[in-house]
């Protein structure tokens, strides 16, 4: 079935500096790959997501970009900030894994003021 | 405005006790799920449904149950609490197979002693 694997596990940025986070999936067949973000005791919140007919999707300070031939995509937060702070899922779905969505592990992100 | 709402925050249930997770939305979605997250293994699915009175396992149903008499409500049964059912439990509906993504629950924070 789908499997998808996210790097890395935990990230410390400076406030203001780039994060990167990026995630590989297995089921060539998947069109549809969203972005959660889980604050402390606080329920995952879709942020951004990005289907398989579009290459890189912005929503101001967030990115997400996809490379359908090497299956990866990646979140690009910018100009971080304290708020950004909390644990990042990326998923995948795919005809393999009947629609559902396959979650990544999650990454800690951490923005040091 | 909550759409996913799930019956308890925190419970405390005893080994070998009948527990009852109660999840209920309210957007009319056909899609409801059950995922447990746990530190370093993210979101894992227990159960699905895609309708009323209909459900599928997902990748750890072992030691669960689940029921979907209507289509608002989905629950799910621990039929003998363990120890290791200790987790974080997390509901969340999605509007159809191919529709984008999920709204989850606040999640339901289960101690088994």
């Amino acid at each position: 079935g789908e499997n998808v694997e996210q790097h890395p596990s935990t990230l410390s940025v400076q406030e203001g500096d780039s994060a990167v986070i990026k995630c590989t999936y297995s089921d060539s067949a998947s069109n549809y790959f969203p972005w959660y973000k889980q604050e402390l005791g606080k329920r995952p919140q879709l942020i951004i997501d990005i289907r398989s007919n579009v290459g890189e999707k912005k929503d101001q300070r967030i990115a997400v970009t996809l490379n359908k031939t090497a299956k990866h995509f990646s979140l690009h937060i910018t100009e971080t900030q304290p708020e950004d702070s909390a644990v990042y899922f990326c998923a995948a779905r795919g005809l393999e894994y009947g629609n559902k969505l396959v979650f990544g592990a999650g990454t800690i992100l951490r923005v040091k003021s | 405005d909550v759409k996913v709402t799930q019956s308890s925050r925190y419970l405390v249930k005893r080994t070998g006790e009948k527990v009852f997770l109660e999840c209920v939305q309210d957007m009319d979605h056909e899609n409801m799920f059950w995922y447990r997250q746990d530190p370093g293994l993210g979101l894992r699915l227990i159960y699905f449904s895609y309708d009323v009175k209909m459900k599928e396992k997902g990748d750890i149903p072992e030691g669960y149950s689940v029921s979907r008499e209507k289509k608002e409500r989905f629950s799910l049964i621990l039929e003998s609490a363990s120890t290791n059912q200790t987790s974080m439990y997390l509901c969340a509906s999605s509007p159809g197979l191919r529709a984008a993504g999920y709204t989850f629950g606040s999640g339901t924070r289960l101690t088994v002693v």
